[in-house]
């Protein structure tokens, strides 16, 4: 499969502990993009990378998220102490930059639920 | 801010039947605007898109319609079929600009009753 690959797909936690998200990007896409999608919405923007560099962040991303794409290919998101409301579905994207409007596609997930 | 609307929340046609859902958008800088089916439980995949430049486009039984001037797009699907039923997410985005990120709608779960 030369898509767009999230691990795990799965995860529930306790409130207050830490989880990590990983996305392997399609190969070539140097733009890579999160977002989270809660029941009965559409995704929302989270934070952006362009190949290492992370160029944009949503007032959404508090200070308990961050996120890495450290040698421009795969990245993780991480989420400190989590909370109840942090309970979602974590997509990744990635896309060409060719310099215009690129397809975005989208990885299968992960369903992050907070006990 | 960015915003995008989308109506309606949901909506159920007979097969063969026409299905019509319309999103408007706040930022009159977006210049494109895609448009995203997402099964149960699957990922989000583009289905069209259009370009701020362009008024229509089609692509067998669907077609995608964009006013600029009211901020409007619509998503067109004709003869539908049982296998269309999912949501639809429209979005919107500024092209070629720094990020491109999707501003979503809320989504249309669309039913097709065969």
């Amino acid at each position: 499969d030369t898509g767009v690959s999230q691990n795990p797909r799965h995860k529930i936690t306790k409130r207050g502990q830490n989880v990590t998200f990983r996305c392997d990007p399609i190969s070539e896409h140097n733009r890579l993009y999160w977002y989270r999608q809660t029941l009965g919405q559409g995704p929302e923007f989270l934070t952006y990378f362009q190949n290492e560099a992370q160029l944009e962040k949503s007032r959404l991303l508090s200070d308990r998220f961050s996120a890495e794409r450290p040698k421009g290919s795969f990245s993780t998101l991480e989420i400190q102490r989590t909370e109840q409301g942090d309970s979602a579905m974590y997509l990744c994207a990635s896309s060409r930059n060719t310099g215009g409007f690129n397809e975005q596609f989208f990885g299968p997930g992960t369903r992050l639920t907070v006990l | 801010g960015e915003n995008v609307e989308q109506h309606p929340s949901t909506l159920s046609v007979q097969e063969g039947d026409s299905a019509v859902i319309k999103c408007t958008y706040s930022d009159s800088a977006s210049n494109y605007f895609p448009w995203y089916k997402q099964e149960l439980g699957k990922r989000p995949q583009l289905i069209i898109d259009i370009r701020s430049n362009v008024g229509e486009k089609k692509d067998q039984r669907i077609a995608v319609t964009l006013n600029k001037t009211a901020k409007h797009f619509s998503l067109h699907i004709t003869e539908t079929q049982p296998e269309d039923s999912a949501v639809y997410f429209c979005a919107a985005s500024k092209g070629g600009g720094a990020t491109n990120k999707l501003i979503f709608g809320t989504g249309t779960l669309l039913a097709v009753q065969p």
